[in-house]
């Protein structure tokens, strides 16, 4: 079976503060792929990261970073020096081979307050 | 146009009404997919198009059925809902290169709707 699991529901931080979003997945396939979405209240989905499961290497795209560890089935999303614009539902999500289909977790609601 | 759109952006229908959803992809894509997503629930995949063709039917119910006529356009036609299908309906797609590796899905705004 595939899950994801995102255990935060709601996080508040204030502007300027570091925020962890916390990602566990569960898969039986050797291949497969993680992702993070961004869903703004206008309602689409932004993609933000794509990630194979022969990949662990951390990535880093400005105030965003990503950190893979399969030893414990994880893909944490860090987002540095938070902006009220990064008031957001934050979705992690599983692909299980290549098959397209994704598995998305519950999705955290991050508030960031002036 | 840019993106994935979406037609309408709202909808209310009553439980024995026919309406369809749109979805245009001007990306170049050859995949296409639609989600629900409901209060709560989580998104949940509802059917899978790869080069037109249904790959994916996740147990949707026989009301929900889809349409993909061409690689940028994709329907979901709707007939006889009941209130629990309220939801965000979103639509996505994706590159599926030619060994079958299917790229990162780019969605749409989604329709909103609500079942009387």
């Amino acid at each position: 079976a595939q899950k994801v699991t995102q255990a935060q529901t709601e996080i508040s931080v204030v502007e300027k503060e570091d925020v962890t979003l916390d990602c566990v997945y569960e898969t039986r396939d050797t291949t497969y792929y993680l992702f993070w979405y961004k869903q703004p209240p206008s309602g689409e989905l932004v993609f933000l990261i794509r990630r194979n499961s022969f990949d662990e290497q951390n990535e880093i795209s400005g105030r965003y970073s990503w950190n893979f560890q399969k030893s414990t089935s994880s893909f944490n999303f860090t987002i540095t020096a938070s902006q009220v614009v990064d008031s957001a539902v934050y979705f992690c999500a599983l692909e299980g081979g290549n098959t397209g289909k994704l598995i998305f977790g519950q999705g955290t609601t991050l508030q960031v307050k002036p | 146009e840019t993106g994935v759109t979406q037609t309408p952006r709202h909808l209310v229908m009553g439980m024995t009404n026919k309406k369809s959803l749109k979805c245009e992809q001007h990306l170049g894509h050859n995949a296409m997919y639609w989600y629900k997503q409901s209060a709560k629930k989580p998104l949940e995949l509802m059917f899978v198009y790869n080069f037109k063709e249904q790959t994916e039917n996740n147990s949707v119910p026989s009301r929900f059925s889809p349409e993909c006529p061409n690689s940028s356009h994709l329907f979901l036609h709707l007939h006889t809902l009941q209130p629990e299908d309220s939801a965000l309906y979103l639509c996505a797609s994706s590159q599926v290169s030619l060994g079958g590796v299917y790229n990162e899905q780019f969605f749409g705004p989604g329709t909103r709707l609500t079942v009387l």
